[in-house]
């Protein structure tokens, strides 16, 4: 079955410092993978993806994810974080069956502290 | 870009009434849509699946009657709340997929996601 997870409801971190969202999957098949971030009352944005190609991909607003085949992970990086990057973050894959369904980790809450 | 828009952005109904969302792809051709939904502080729960021409395929546990999703045209979907109750109350989230000019490779793995429609049902 394919699966994602984000182990972590909450992550806090202070403004200026690195930032790490985790993601791991478990897909048969090549992965695509992707990351979100949602505000509130706002749908979804997108950040990266992943599809073939370099294991290090360069998203929107300075983010970044590395995709690790052996450790089946997509995690989401920053270097440096802002206050303005607090909000909810999704990681989800698409599906393997040609139906081009996603499957949604639960979400990370990441929350910058000034 | 691929932009997806959907109306209303939030109604309110009282219960017993029909609600209708529409999702729009504006500058592309939405072969497959999606409907989610979200409970508050939740994740998206993918509710269906609907390809242009043809019936949505619900998800396990979804009320196909309930929720009739229309795909009438590669530019709009739309989802029909009828008989909305309380715990129809969520914010639903479209998305579509398809294709552009001419077909770049990758281009329609991705699903491109509209803003949300928070439905409350008084």
């Amino acid at each position: 079955a394919q699966s994602v997870a984000q182990p972590e409801d909450q992550v806090n971190v202070a403004e200026g410092n690195p930032l790490t969202v985790k993601c791991t999957y478990s897909v048969s098949g090549n992965p695509y993978l992707f990351w979100y971030v949602q505000y509130p009352n706002r749908g979804l944005q997108f950040l990266l993806k992943y599809i073939t190609g370099d294991n290090l991909v360069k998203g929107s607003y300075g983010f970044e994810a590395e995709f690790n085949k052996s450790q089946t992970s997509f995690h989401l990086k920053k270097p440096s974080a802002l206050v303005s990057d607090s909000a909810l973050y999704f990681c989800a894959v698409r599906g393997t069956s040609g139906t081009y369904k996603y499957i949604f980790g639960t979400g990370t809450r990441l929350k910058v502290l000034a | 870009g691929a932009v997806v828009s959907q109306h209303p952005s939030r109604v309110i109904c009282k219960s017993g009434t029909s609600v209708k969302i529409e999702c729009r792809s504006l500058d592309f051709q939405a072969t497959t849509m999606f409907w989610y939904r979200q409970f508050p502080k939740k994740s998206l729960m993918l509710m269906a699946t609907s390809n242009e021409g043809s019936k949505a395929t619900y998800e396990q546990g979804v009320e196909k009657d309930k929720f009739l999703i229309n795909h009438a045209s590669l530019t709009l979907s739309t989802l029909t709340v009828t008989s909305a109750h309380p715990e129809d109350s969520s914010f639903y989230i479209c998305s579509a997929r398809g294709i552009k000019g001419a077909v770049t490779s990758g281009w329609g793995n991705e699903q491109f996601f509209g803003p949300g429609t928070r439905l409350t049902v008084l």
